[in-house]
């Protein structure tokens, strides 16, 4: 099984930083990994698809890099509404794996 | 616009077997073009991946989970379902289902609300 380590686990930030989440992958996922938001109480919604490509409606302030075992999610300039749980999200072998998530918390 | 929503009991008792279903509206879930998945989150913690279903009833399910567990499509209805057996309280979580859109973007798009259920006596 692919397991995913997502890092930091908690990150505090203030209103106009850059902010940048990483995601490892124990072996090679080619760039089949997205990234979801989760606001307290809400669904995860869908930000980034195959690495880097910005899911239509997400704010241009997002994006997405990497391939192979290690992916990157960065706000370019953190906002009130960042403030929330990111995750990873891989596929391989007809299964999907979520990273463990990362807390994005006000500085 | 896609609309998921996922019903069924709150409380199911510890050993029995947990049943949801989640209503598709605003698109066939025979469009052939999507799998149909279930995930879960135990409260305070991190996303499970279930199992998904395709329209012709294949499925894929966690190995985790995979003793415990049947997806199940009704198109007729636009539905799909959720069967765990032999529940636990780890088993006690919101549980969600999602478009998967495995054929196009690699993610999954539209997400049910979620329902939670406990497993408690």
């Amino acid at each position: 099984d692919i397991q995913m380590t997502q890092s930091p686990s908690t990150l505090s930030a203030s209103v106009g930083d850059r902010v940048t989440i990483t995601c490892r992958a124990s072996q090679s996922i080619s760039s089949w990994l997205a990234w979801y938001q989760q606001k307290p109480g809400k669904a995860p919604k869908l930000l980034i698809y195959k690495a880097s490509s910005l899911e239509s409606g997400v704010p241009s302030r997002f994006s997405g890099s990497g391939s192979g075992t290690e992916f990157t999610l960065t706000i370019s300039s953190l906002q009130p509404d960042d403030f929330a749980t990111y995750y990873c999200q891989q596929y391989n072998s007809h299964t999907w794996t979520f990273g463990q998530g990362t807390k994005v918390e006000i500085k | 616009q896609v609309q998921l929503q996922e019903s069924g009991p709150g409380l199911v008792k510890p050993s029995q077997t947990l049943s949801l279903t989640c209503t598709v509206s605003g698109g066939s879930i025979s469009s052939g073009s999507y799998y149909w998945s279930w995930i879960r989150q135990p409260a305070g913690k991190g996303l499970e991946w279930i199992g998904r279903i395709y329209t012709s009833g294949s499925t894929n399910y966690n190995p985790s989970l995979k003793s415990r567990v049947t997806i199940s499509v009704d198109t007729s209805k636009n539905q799909f379902s959720l069967k765990l057996s032999s529940v636990t309280a780890a088993d006690t979580a919101v549980y969600y289902c999602a478009r998967d859109a495995s054929f196009v973007e690699m993610a999954f798009d539209y997400w049910g609300q979620g329902t939670l259920v406990t497993v408690s006596s």
